[in-house]
């Protein structure tokens, strides 16, 4: 089974704070995203990334960054966290699109609240 | 430009009825796939089904079952003899070929099932 795990399930932190959420996946996928979750938004790609050391931005990139040194680890950066990104935010792994394989399996979500 | 759309905002039902959940999607592209997601109360996304632009059998596993139709654009899901296990937020989602492999989710469906 494909196995996407987050570092934290709840995460409650003060505006201004530097935030790092990681995401790991036991399935050597190439693909790995960053989403928010918002009540009447939907669902919404903050980043992705398809190699390691490579990113691209999805739709709402602004006030966030990320890294990915390994093949396995994907991290989702909030230089400075603001009350308008407490959200949940989903991670994601895929293999490159096409041939069957690349439906993306998530992460259980980390519900971030920043005061 | 590619689109998903879930109308059915909110349906509620009483156990063992049948329920359609609808789910029409706009694109180009020739090669696409569809899915199907559930999030049930605990936030995980939970991966139901996957289907490409080329195969339009109808699936079916265990009382779920979907109804692919191209010349409507639309992947429609079916859960008969609902169960209470059953309540949760479904979304639909496109992925294609000109938007590699990106998924673009639909606003979801809370389905609540009644005892």
């Amino acid at each position: 089974d494909v196995k996407v795990t987050q570092s934290s399930r709840y995460l409650v932190k003060r505006t201004g704070e530097k935030v790092f959420l990681e995401c790991v996946q036991d399935m050597d996928h190439e693909n790995m995203f960053w989403y928010r979750q918002d009540p009447g938004l939907g669902l919404r790609l903050i980043y992705f990334s398809y190699d390691v050391k490579m990113k691209e931005k999805g739709d709402i990139p602004e006030g966030y960054s990320v890294s990915r040194e390994k093949k396995e680890r994907f991290s989702l950066i909030l230089e400075s966290a603001s009350t308008n990104q407490t959200s949940m935010y989903l991670c994601a792994s895929s293999r490159p699109f096409g041939g069957g394989t690349d439906t993306q399996y998530f992460g259980p979500g980390t519900r971030l609240t920043v005061l | 430009a590619q689109k998903v759309t879930q109308a059915q905002t909110e349906i509620s039902v009483v156990e063992k009825e049948d329920v359609t959940l609808d789910c029409v999607y706009e694109t180009r592209d020739t090669t696409y796939y569809l899915f199907w997601y559930k999030q049930p109360p605990s936030g995980e996304l939970v991966f139901l089904i996957r289907r490409n632009s080329f195969d339009e059998q109808n699936e079916i596993s265990g009382r779920y079952s979907w109804n692919f139709q191209k010349s409507t654009s639309s992947f429609n899901f079916t859960i008969t003899a609902s169960q209470v296990v059953d309540s949760a937020v479904y979304f639909c989602a496109l992925s294609a070929s000109s938007n590699t492999g990106k998924l673009i989710f639909g606003q979801g469906t809370t389905l609540q099932v009644k005892p």
